[in-house]
């Protein structure tokens, strides 16, 4: 199984920031498999980034993904309030998926 | 818009078997092209795939939950289900219903608000 770790596990920044999230996985991962999700408080995760760099549909151009191999990173350009969150990685491999233990970005 | 509801009870007791239903809307089941999953995330942590069901009916389950799992699929009623036999209390869980493109990609696109189920006697 492919274990995957996200680094900080908490962000503490301020609005207009820049955010970067890192997501390592224990082995290499097909970039078409990666992607990043944004979970809120008693809400479901909303999908942001698949195949590691494409945006979701709706989803602001703050927000961008990169990476390869086994080092991948999620870019929130500025954040704004409504971005403070957990954010998971996932990826797909050997027909099943696993997350990252997620990153929590919070208000400095 | 495609949508996903999670319906069933609140409290199983220990060694029972849990019992959960997915009611897709928006979308049919049975057109095929998604896998319809079944995620749990255990208070204040993250994420756990337990697997999926195509509309044929062939599934996958994740390995460390293999021996316990059966997911079904309804689909002249849009629905597909989970059980879980012999729960303790490390299954008490939020559980979410969620769909994942059958090609690649494969991301969860869509995913229903999730359910809370406590294990406890």
């Amino acid at each position: 199984e492919i274990v995957l770790t996200q680094s900080p596990g908490t962000l503490s920044l301020s609005p207009g920031e820049r955010a970067t999230l890192s997501c390592r996985a224990s082995q290499s991962v097909s970039s078409s498999y990666l992607a990043w999700y944004q979970q809120k408080p008693g809400q479901a995760p909303r999908l942001l980034i698949y195949g590691a760099s494409s945006r979701a549909t709706g989803i602001p151009d703050r927000f961008s993904g990169s990476g390869s191999g086994t080092d991948f990173t999620l870019t929130i350009s500025r954040l704004e309030p409504e971005d403070f969150a957990v954010y998971y990685c996932q990826q797909y491999g050997s027909s099943s998926w696993t997350f990252g233990q997620g990153t929590k970005v919070e208000i400095k | 818009q495609v949508q996903l509801q999670e319906s069933g009870p609140g409290l199983v007791k220990p060694s029972q078997t849990l019992s959960l239903t997915c009611t897709v809307s928006g979308g049919s089941i049975s057109s095929g092209g998604y896998y319809w999953s079944w995620i749990r995330q255990h208070p204040g942590k993250g994420l756990e795939w337990i697997g999926y069901i195509y509309y044929s009916g062939s599934t996958y389950y994740n390995p460390s939950l293999k021996s316990r799992v059966t997911i079904s699929v309804d689909t002249s009623k849009n629905q597909f289900s989970l059980k879980l036999s012999s729960v303790t209390a490390a299954d008490t869980a939020v559980y979410y219903c969620a769909r994942v493109r059958a090609t690649v990609p494969l991301y969860f696109d869509y995913w229903g608000q999730g359910t809370l189920v406590t294990v406890s006697s």
